[in-house]
């Protein structure tokens, strides 16, 4: 089955920076990769999203970077503000419909 | 925009009783799935459902039981509920077709005394 793991579990930037936040996962057939985001009190939330034909998709300042040779991908927000904080998960599917989360990382932005 | 809607935002239950948590979405999702969320574990599937009337095991199943009755509601049912069952229960809907992301529910903060 797939694993996903490889996160830090608190990830803590200044305003304006720019944020990095990564997963890893075990099976090399996954092929869908999403990542979410869960404000406090809320369920997660769509942020973006690539298949495995990409490498890279870009949205309103995040970036996602896959890395199939090294099942690794990555989460970039750009000129991070205080809205963004929050928990961001990973979730790897392969070919079905049941996607397989990481355990999230907690982004925290001090003004 | 897509909507999927959960009964309560908090619960409060004594241990032993039956505890029914709804979820419907308004997307004509074929797919609907039960989460719990315990912090430092992640989501963990309950149950998901495919298609009315069908329903299959996640990865944590015992002690709970769901319900689909119509494709647009999905029951997650606490047979007799036990205080290692207060959690945040987060419920989800997707189409079938591989590779399409869930659409998440508000959550249920249920606390079981």
């Amino acid at each position: 089955g797939e694993s996903v793991g490889l996160h830090l579990p608190t990830l803590s930037v200044q305003e304006g920076d720019n944020s990095i936040i990564n997963c890893a996962y075990s099976n090399s057939a996954s092929d869908y990769f999403i990542w979410y985001k869960q404000e406090s009190g809320k369920g997660p939330q769509f942020i973006i999203d690539i298949r495995s034909n990409m490498d890279k998709r870009q949205g309103q300042r995040v970036t996602v970077l896959l890395n199939k040779t090294v099942k690794h991908l990555s989460l970039q927000i750009a000129a991070t503000q205080p809205g963004d904080s929050a928990v961001y998960f990973c979730a790897v599917i392969g070919g079905s419909y049941i996607p397989t989360f990481g355990r999230g990382t907690s982004l925290i932005v001090h003004p | 925009d897509v909507k999927v809607t959960q009964s309560s935002r908090y619960l409060v239950k004594r241990t032993g009783e039956k505890v029914f948590l709804e979820c419907v979405q308004d997307m004509d999702h074929e797919n609907m799935f039960w989460y719990r969320q315990d912090p430092g574990l992640g989501l963990r599937l309950i149950y998901f459902s495919y298609d009315v009337k069908m329903k299959e095991k996640g990865d944590i199943p015992e002690g709970y039981s769901v319900s689909r009755e119509k494709k647009e509601r999905f029951s997650l049912i606490l047979e007799s509920a036990s205080t290692n069952q207060t959690s945040m229960y987060l419920c989800a809907s997707s189409f079938s077709a591989p590779n399409y992301e869930q659409y998440f529910g508000p959550g249920t903060r249920l606390t079981v005394t």
